[in-house]
């Protein structure tokens, strides 16, 4: 049964740089069928997407985010990964990774970053 | 960019109600449209995609229908563990995707 982790400090300064990782266990993150991808939710509030990888390393972005995201592959440990830099206090959320092909049927529990001082 | 609205935002009902939730498009994503579900502290959960189709697992009083822009979630009789956020998600332009607001479902 595939299953989705992530992982990362819970507390990034402003200004600085939120990395978080994404482990897949159960299945291997080289599937041709589905890309992986990276979800945020703001206390509160709805669901965004923030970007997506194909194993290959071809990248998508949200226009809202673009010039500040970076997401990997890293196709041997079986993880993707997210940078977000230049954070501020409304980058705090939980973050998800999730996989999907259209749906996305599998979710990881989500991890909460809190942007403070 | 493709956006997506859902009314109402919330609704309240009771046990045994039939509820309908919608969900339009900016522009026309054929059936590309997901629902899913999320309770407090957990990850969404995918009950339906390309429109209409039922997620495995899902109890099949959860339903959805619509193609274009227009898209609607039915639950024929709503249960004490349906009590919810519900969004819509197009994948039309998968692998970018966009979210609807979400409909809070609360009880009466």
């Amino acid at each position: 049964q595939l299953q989705l982790q992530e992982s990362g400090p819970g507390l990034v300064k402003p200004s600085e740089t939120l990395s978080l990782t994404c482990t897949v266990s159960g299945g291997s993150i080289s599937s041709s069928s589905y890309y992986w991808g990276w979800i945020r939710q703001p206390p509160g509030k709805g669901l965004e997407w923030i970007g997506s990888i194909y194993y290959s390393g071809s990248t998508y972005y949200n226009p809202s985010l673009k010039s500040r995201v970076t997401i990997s592959v890293d196709t041997s440990k079986n993880q993707f990964s997210l940078k977000l830099s230049s954070v501020t206090a409304a980058d705090t959320a939980v973050y998800y990774c999730a996989r999907f092909s259209g749906g996305m049927d599998v979710w990881g529990q989500g991890t909460t970053v809190t942007v403070s001082s | 960019d493709i956006q997506m609205t859902q009314s109402p935002s919330s609704l309240s009902a009771s046990v045994g109600d039939r509820v309908t939730i919608t969900c339009r498009a900016s522009q026309s994503i054929s059936s590309y449209l997901n629902w899913y579900q999320q309770k407090p502290g957990k990850a969404p959960k995918l009950l339906i995609y390309a429109a209409s189709s039922l997620q495995s697992g899902v109890p099949s009083r959860f339903s959805g229908s619509g193609s274009g822009t227009d898209f609607t979630l039915t639950i024929s009789s709503l249960q004490p563990e349906d009590f919810a956020t519900y969004y819509c998600q197009q994948s039309y332009s998968t692998p970018r995707s966009t979210f609807g607001p979400g409909t809070k479902v609360d009880i009466k």
